[in-house]
């Protein structure tokens, strides 16, 4: 099993761009969702999916936008990036029940110059 | 809402020696699950330990252990033996316990460096 994977590792956008973040998991997890982390910041929700078909928004969503394709993919879009969302992604999957553990992609660092 | 401290922004041990983490968090709530998950400079998320809070046990994995104090809503992990492997940034999460909302909620984390 590959786990949870993300694509691409890194991105530099000039202000303004637009791009997708992909993210899938091969666990057959309910839940998704994805983080940023700032330094000093710990990591904050930006959206999530508790379920195929269903997005909330978390701490920290706007100038994002979520897709959850199906039980495996879950996408966040730039549409125009900005310096403020230069910072590392994470997506993460889970089971909704609480006792289970969030497993985390290896992140993607995205500068927006 | 539900927040998660962590008031030591870095910590240093000595290899071979013991460190303490802490964490403490605020919630209404009486079940709940706590975490600690390492990042090492690879950026990679990994979970360290978890703790149910209607367990009195404190939970052990290996090298590592909880001392979970329900009360005071106090969650710090301690590394035993640390290994220069240990050194990495360390998260203590808290995981909503509302159904279809349940999302972690992250402290700021703390870097621990080890001393050879």
């Amino acid at each position: 099993n590959a786990g949870v994977t993300q694509t691409p590792k890194f991105q530099v956008l000039k202000t303004g761009q637009s791009m997708t973040l992909q993210c899938a998991q091969d666990m057959n997890h309910n839940s998704m969702y994805w983080y940023r982390q700032d330094p000093g910041m710990g990591l904050r929700l930006i959206y999530y999916s508790a379920s195929e078909g269903t997005t909330d928004k978390g701490e920290v969503p706007n100038g994002y936008n979520v897709s959850r394709l199906n039980k495996r993919e879950f996408s966040l879009r730039l549409e125009s990036a900005a310096p403020s969302q230069t910072s590392v992604y994470f997506c993460a999957s889970s089971e909704l029940d609480i006792s289970y553990e969030q497993y985390f992609g290896p992140g993607t660092r995205l500068t927006v110059t | 809402a539900q927040t998660v401290t962590q008031s030591q922004p870095e910590m240093s041990v000595q290899e071979a020696e013991t460190v303490t983490l802490s964490c403490t968090y605020d919630t209404s709530e009486s079940d709940y699950y706590l975490f600690w998950y390492k990042q090492p400079p690879s950026r990679q998320m990994i979970l360290v330990i978890r703790q149910e809070a209607y367990k009195q046990q404190n939970a052990t994995e290996n090298r590592f252990s909880v001392n979970f104090q329900k009360a005071a809503k106090s969650f710090s992990l301690k590394i035993s033996d640390s290994q220069l492997g240990d050194a990495a940034m360390y998260f203590c999460a808290y995981r909503c316990p509302t159904g279809a909302n349940s999302k972690l909620t992250f402290g700021k984390g703390i870097t621990l460096s080890v001393r050879p």
